[in-house]
């Protein structure tokens, strides 16, 4: 089955940049979607079909998909970033979906 | 205000049983598949299971395949996971989920613990 991978933690200083990646064997031939989970709540969709942005999300939170790698990138990072993020597929050739281990960014 | 919610959430012993529900509120539920998402206590997230819009299809995770059920009663906008043979490590917050007009996940209900414990 289609297995994905994701970065150690991550910790970043408010106002700056972070970067989340998500690994997977030619992942660049799906669509990645990520998701935010804060401390004690259910997850949020933040960005859908690698680089779209649901209603509501600010335009602070991006993605890329190239290759082997996925990106979420946080620009202008705030202490409400401070969560886990999870990547996120569907593997067509199991139809089952899979999702990243996830990571934690940290706001310093 | 859209929203789901979900109940049956509770210690239960290994091997027995057990249905959780979810009632969709200020949805049009028989338009959407539906899908169950868990999470053990300080891991990830894990899909369990998703059914089609009428409940004429179902697809099942590798580890909950034989032992799980899911269905749904659009009548009364209510989805279920029936949960048999319980284990230890089907320990773990479980999400009643909706998805979007593709493969993601757009909304999320606040979940319901479930123990299996002796």
């Amino acid at each position: 089955s289609y297995v994905l991978t994701q970065a150690p933690p991550v910790s970043v200083a408010p106002g700056q940049t972070a970067t989340i990646t998500c690994g997977g064997n030619s992942i660049e031939n799906k669509r990645v979607h990520w998701y935010q989970q804060r401390p004690g709540q259910a997850p949020v969709l933040v960005v859908y079909d690698d680089s779209d942005r649901p209603s509501g999300i600010p335009e602070r939170f991006s993605g890329s998909n190239s290759g082997d790698t996925a990106t979420l990138t946080i620009s202008r990072v705030e202490a409400g970033d401070e969560a886990d993020y999870y990547c996120h597929v569907w593997d067509s050739s199991s139809d089952h979906y899979v999702f990243g281990p996830g990571t934690k960014v940290t706001v310093l | 205000q859209v929203q789901l919610v979900e109940s049956g959430g509770t210690v239960v012993q290994p091997g027995r049983a057990l249905r959780l529900s979810c009632v969709a509120s200020e949805l049009i539920f028989s338009r959407f598949a539906m899908h169950w998402v868990r999470q053990a206590p300080g891991k990830g997230l894990e899909w369990v299971a998703l059914i089609s819009n009428d409940g004429s299809k179902e697809y099942y995770a590798d580890s909950v395949k034989g032992r799980f059920t899911i269905s749904r009663d659009n009548s009364k906008n209510t989805l279920f996971l029936q949960m048999n043979s319980l284990r230890r490590d089907d320990t773990a917050v479980y999400y009643c989920v909706k998805p979007g007009g593709g493969y993601y996940f757009d909304l999320w209900g606040q979940g319901t613990l479930v123990t299996v414990s002796s």
